[in-house]
């Protein structure tokens, strides 16, 4: 078991509300990716932050938004939410900046738009 | 860009028998490479991952894969399957393109029967 801790583990919302996804990031670690896993699908790169800023960014609309804070736990905001929006969306911790660094996921957060 | 190709999106066999699931890779750079495994309903877990140096490596639960550079290949195995082996598998590739992250295959479901 890692250390990444993602909370809510499942979660309902209506298309059109918004929603934060809260992750805690493995003990000194100092950055935190997400990905969006849809149904039968592979994991895709939303976004990463490191230092508190978001320092590379996938395929994904600005209505997927994020934070870190000093601790390097992170939020993953999503606004508008479509029916699409509904997947498992997981959060990754490791140490930026370390040869052969190591991704460790968490759990993951089921979020089901109706 | 980087890329992974994951033949197969099923793979049964009978507990006992070799167990290989397929991975190729697409990278301008030499590639950090890993394999992944999600049991239902939970993130994912380590399995083993390529760097540099020796191109066999061994991971967890049995499992080891070979790293293939003229073939783009990174091709899982265990000699001998276990009910236990009964998950998804994802390969994926480290971008290193300013930050690190991971794009993954599509996933292959190993299917083990008595």
């Amino acid at each position: 078991e890692t250390g990444v801790t993602q909370s809510p583990t499942h979660l309902i919302k209506t298309r059109g509300q918004q929603v934060t996804l809260r992750c805690s990031s493995q003990s000194g670690h100092n950055t935190v990716s997400w990905y969006q896993q849809a149904l039968g699908q592979g994991p895709q790169f939303i976004f990463q932050y490191y230092r508190e800023e978001e320092n590379g960014r996938g395929n994904f609309p600005p209505r997927f938004s994020g934070l870190q804070f000093p601790n390097y736990s992170s939020e993953l905001n999503v606004n508008a939410l479509e029916l699409d929006d509904s997947a498992l969306y997981l959060c990754a911790s490791s140490s930026q900046g370390t040869v052969n660094t190591e991704a460790f996921f968490g759990q993951g957060t089921r979020l089901t738009v109706v | 860009a980087q890329s992974v190709t994951q033949l197969g999106s099923h793979v049964s066999v009978s507990e006992g028998a070799l167990v290989l699931l397929r991975c190729n890779y697409s990278s301008s750079v030499p590639p950090y490479l890993f394999w992944y495994v999600q049991y239902p309903n939970q993130g994912l877990q380590l399995l083993l991952k390529y760097t540099t140096g020796a191109t066999l490596v061994k991971g967890i639960n049995g499992f080891e894969a070979e790293f293939k550079k003229s073939e783009t290949s990174f091709h899982l195995t265990k000699p001998s399957a276990h009910m236990s082996d009964a998950a998804e598998y994802f390969c994926a590739v480290r971008t290193n393109s300013g930050y690190s992250t991971l794009t993954f295959g599509k996933g292959t479901m190993l299917l083990v029967s008595p």
